[in-house]
Order: C-alpha cells, then sequence, then structure tokens
C-alpha cells in the first residue's frame, strides 16, 4: 500500500541553522504530497503542498520539492527560529474520491537560542 | 468562524465504559474524518465520511463506531474502551472539489483508557 517514510527525530538546532527533514513516499500512482505542522498542544496546520512532479511547495520560509525520480519530498529552510520547534508530518494523498491523508511517523524539530 | 471543533480535550475512561468524542465544523464541507495519532506511528484513518448519511471505515476502525446526520457534525462513538484506544484523536474536514483539498484539524482529544 502507499506508504511516507521520514527521519527520526528530534532534530536539534541552533537558531539560524539550516534544516532539513527527509521524507520519501510509495505510491501506486501519482500522489499530492503534503507538509503539516503540530505547534504543542495544537492540532495539525498545513505548511505547504505540491501536487505533480517538479512543483515546489512554500510557505513561511519552508519549501520542499516534488521529486519523482526519487519519490522524496525533503523540507527545507535556510534559517531556522526557535518559534519553528515543533513535529513536522509529511503525508500523500492519491487524488482520486476521498483524499485519505497517509502520514509518516512525524519528525520533532527542536531550536534553541 | 470557529473552523474545527472538538470535546471534549481530555477525557479519562475506564475499561468497558463507552463515550462519544464530538466534532463539528462551520465551513459547510463535505468530507470529514477521525485519525488516531500514537507515539512512532503518525497519524492513522479510523472512519470518514463524504457528505451527510455516508460513512465508510478507514484504516483502523475497529472498536470505534461512526454517524453523519448532518454536514456539520461527526461524532465518534467507543462502545466499550480498552487501552489499546489510549491516543490522541483528531477529526478533519476538507471541501470536495477539483484536485487536492486542504483538511482542516481540530484541536484533537486525548484519550486515557484504564
Amino acid at each position: 500500500g502507499d506508504s511516507v517514510t521520514q527521519m527520526e527525530g528530534p532534530v536539534t538546532l541552533s537558531e539560524e541553522a539550516f534544516l532539513t527533514i527527509n521524507c520519501t513516499y510509495t505510491a501506486t500512482g501519482y500522489p499530492s504530497l503534503f507538509w503539516y505542522v503540530q505547534y504543542p498542544g495544537e492540532g495539525l496546520q498545513l505548511l505547504l503542498k505540491a501536487t505533480k512532479a517538479d512543483d515546489k511547495g512554500s510557505n513561511k520560509g519552508f519549501e520542499a520539492t516534488y521529486r519523482k525520480e526519487t519519490t522524496s519530498f525533503h523540507l527545507e529552510k535556510g534559517s531556522v527560529q526557535v518559534s519553528d520547534s515543533a513535529v513536522y508530518f509529511c503525508a500523500l494523498s492519491m487524488n482520486t474520491g476521498f483524499q485519505k491523508l497517509v502520514f509518516g511517523t512525524g519528525t520533532r524539530l527542536l531550536v534553541s537560542p | 468562524n470557529a473552523g474545527v471543533t472538538q470535546t471534549p480535550k481530555f477525557q479519562v475512561l475506564k475499561t468497558g465504559q463507552s463515550m462519544t468524542l464530538q466534532c463539528a465544523q462551520d465551513m459547510n464541507h463535505e468530507y470529514m474524518s477521525w485519525y488516531r495519532q500514537d507515539p512512532g506511528m503518525g497519524l492513522r484513518l479510523i472512519h470518514y465520511s463524504v457528505g451527510a448519511g455516508i460513512t465508510d471505515q478507514g484504516e483502523v476502525p475497529n472498536g470505534y463506531n461512526v454517524s453523519r446526520s448532518t454536514t456539520e457534525d461527526f461524532p465518534l462513538r467507543l462502545l466499550s474502551a480498552a487501552p489499546s484506544q489510549t491516543s490522541v484523536y483528531f477529526c478533519a474536514s476538507s471541501d470536495r472539489g477539483l484536485g487536492p483539498e486542504t483538511q482542516y484539524f481540530g484541536p484533537g482529544t486525548r484519550l486515557l483508557v484504564l
């Protein structure tokens, strides 16, 4: 079945460091790809998405590019802030009918001042 | 516009008790779903609904019932709680349309079954 694999955390960085969180997927067709973020005590919020190969999603300084050849959707940010500390989930959905989200296990990011 | 709301925020149950987790959305979304979040496992789909009167099973439906009598509400029922149902439960809604929709998540219900 469809699945998402993302790097285990926690990822610990100092403020202004470069961030990469790896995400790869397995799918039978051509999924849409998402990054969701969960701040402490809150629900999930959509961070960015990409719907086809080579699309780049971006928001709040975060970026991810849909790479079909490597089945990847790595999340990057050039300079993290303490406020970016959260759990980040990579997810996919197939573009048919009800678009069930298939999530990765989540990666906790801790940013220190 | 409150988005997706869930009640209660936290609940403790004893094994065998029943309860209903409430979920409501005010965005007139057709699609609603329930996920559970467990450590090291991400979120898994329990049940979903594509409109009033229509529900279907997700990945982990056993032990849970749902109904969708209105567009706004999608309650999740635990008929006989078990410790394995200790989890954080999220309700989500999205609008049916063309292409991938953004799912909006509620704040979650933390459930502890003793």
